[in-house]
């Protein structure tokens, strides 16, 4: 069965202060990992896919990595409207594109 | 372009009533995914549409049915609700490739069942 871990499940930070979330993942071949942003009461927000190890991907104040066990995902000098939750899901390899989401790391950054 | 809409925003049922949730797909997109996200937890698959046809199911008994019609807008179903199916429904579009690609997210709906 495919596992998605995700840690920490929360975090605060002041703004500046650079952190990393971590997503760990169980999958019998990995053919895809996403990572998206979630507002309270709101629809996840695409952020990142990566495919393969080694691959990076930047976007602003975020940096997401990958290798064969697991993701980061960078955050360099937060800002309060970084505040949100962070998804990781994983697609596996096999007939379905059925993504396997983590529990989602809630991220609060302090002015 | 237009992104993903849902209908309700909210909705108040009865244990044991049915509920039908509707979707309207980005623009261009031909596949939809359904999740139920309960309060603190992550999304879990409901099921996925390509083409008018179901192409996946998460774990999920039978009184939690779809539709997805041509214009690829699509509608979940779920019969004989109980306490449990309170959470929040979401939609998700995507453009099939043969890999996997990003899904877009709609606002989702809130679902309370008494």
């Amino acid at each position: 069965e495919d596992q998605v871990t995700q840690s920490p499940e929360a975090l605060r930070l002041q703004e500046g202060e650079s952190s990393s979330l971590n997503c760990s993942y169980t999958v019998s071949g990995l053919r895809g990992l996403f990572w998206y942003r979630q507002d309270p009461g709101k629809g996840p927000e695409f952020l990142f896919t990566l495919y393969s190890a080694g691959e990076e991907k930047e976007k602003e104040r975020l940096k997401a990595t990958l290798t064969k066990k697991e993701s980061f995902l960078h955050i360099t000098a937060p800002k309060p409207e970084d505040s949100a939750t962070y998804l990781c899901a994983v697609q596996a390899a096999g007939g379905s594109y059925i993504p396997t989401f983590g529990r989602g790391t809630s991220l609060i950054v302090h002015p | 372009e237009t992104g993903v809409t849902q209908s309700p925003t909210h909705l108040i049922k009865t244990r044991g009533q049915q509920v039908t949730l509707r979707c309207s797909s980005q623009s261009g997109h031909n596949t939809v995914s359904w999740y139920q996200q309960a309060l603190g937890q992550g999304p879990q698959f409901i099921f996925q549409y390509y083409r008018e046809e179901e192409n996946g199911r998460g774990n999920f008994p039978p009184r939690f049915s779809g539709l997805q019609f041509p214009n690829y807008s699509s509608e979940l179903n779920v019969n004989a609700l109980e306490l449990d199916d309170s959470a929040l429904y979401l939609c998700a579009s995507s453009l099939a490739s043969g890999r996997p690609t990003e899904q877009y997210f709609g606002p989702g709906t809130r679902l309370t069942v008494t």
